[in-house]
C-alpha cells in the first residue's frame, strides 16, 4: 500500500468549474501537509500547507481530517493555467522527507 | 533571490557510465535534499543534508549512488555505473532551518536517461 494515495485522474473540467481532489495517508504519524502543483516537465511547487483549522488561498482551500487520515483541495471557479498535476504531500514530524502521492491530473478547458 | 539550481538539465548515458549532477541550494540554506521520479512513479526521497553532513539517507536506492555536499554549500549525486532503471528525473530542494515544515524550494531537475 502507498503511503500517500491520490486519484492519478484526469479531472477534465470547464472553464470555471469547481473541483475537488483528495488524498489519503496511511502513517498517522505524519504532522506536516501540503499541496504541490506541478506543470508538465517542471519542478513540483508549493501551492499551500494544510492545517487542521482548514485553510484557504484565494480560490483554493485545503481541509485536513486527521482521524480519517484524509486530505482535500477544492479550487473554485476554475482556470485554465489551474491545468497541472496536483500533488498531496505529507511529512512526519522529526523528519524532514516528504513523502508524495502520484498525484492527480487536472485539464481545464474553454 | 536565486532558487535552487541543478545542473546539467538532461543527461544521456549509456548503461555503464557514470553521471554526475549537480545542485547548488539557495544561498544560506542548510538543508539540502535529493528526490527522484522514475516513470510512472511518485517522486521519492533519497537523502537529506544538514551542512555538510548526511542526516537522513534511508532513500538511497543502493551503493551507486555517491552524494556529497563538501564545505556545505552545493551537492553532487553521482551515479556508477548507471543502470537502466536509473532513468528518471533527480530533483534537488533546499530549505531553511527556520522553515522546517512549511515545505521546501525544489529545482528544476536533471532528466537522467540511461540507454
Amino acid at each position: 500500500r502507498k503511503e500517500v494515495e491520490q486519484d492519478p485522474g484526469p479531472f477534465n473540467v470547464p472553464e470555471g468549474a469547481t473541483v475537488a481532489f483528495n488524498c489519503t495517508y496511511s502513517n498517522s504519524a505524519s504532522q506536516s501537509f501540503f499541496w504541490y502543483r506541478q506543470d508538465c516537465r517542471k519542478e513540483p511547487k508549493l501551492l499551500m500547507s494544510v492545517y487542521s483549522s482548514g485553510n484557504e488561498d484565494g480560490r483554493f482551500t485545503a481541509q485536513l481530517n486527521r482521524a480519517s487520515q484524509y486530505i482535500s483541495l477544492l479550487i473554485r471557479d476554475s482556470k485554465l493555467s489551474d491545468s497541472a498535476t496536483y500533488l498531496c504531500v505529507v511529512n512526519e514530524e522529526g523528519f524532514q522527507k516528504l513523502v508524495f502521492g502520484t498525484g492527480t491530473r487536472l485539464l481545464v478547458s474553454p | 533571490e536565486a532558487g535552487v539550481t541543478q545542473f546539467p538539465s538532461h543527461s544521456v548515458i549509456e548503461k555503464g557510465q557514470t553521471v554526475t549532477l549537480r545542485c547548488d541550494p539557495i544561498s544560506g540554506h542548510d538543508n539540502l535534499y535529493w528526490y527522484r521520479r522514475v516513470m510512472g512513479k511518485e517522486i521519492k526521497f533519497l537523502l537529506h543534508f544538514v551542512k555538510e553532513s548526511k542526516q537522513d539517507e534511508s532513500g538511497m536506492p543502493n551503493n551507486r549512488f555517491l552524494a556529497e555536499r563538501t564545505g556545505g554549500t552545493y551537492s553532487t549525486l553521482k551515479v556508477q555505473p548507471a543502470e537502466l532503471e536509473d532513468s528518471g528525473v533527480y530533483f534537488c530542494a533546499s530549505s531553511h532551518a527556520r522553515t522546517l515544515g512549511r515545505g521546501y524550494t525544489f529545482g528544476s531537475g536533471t532528466r537522467l536517461t540511461v540507454v
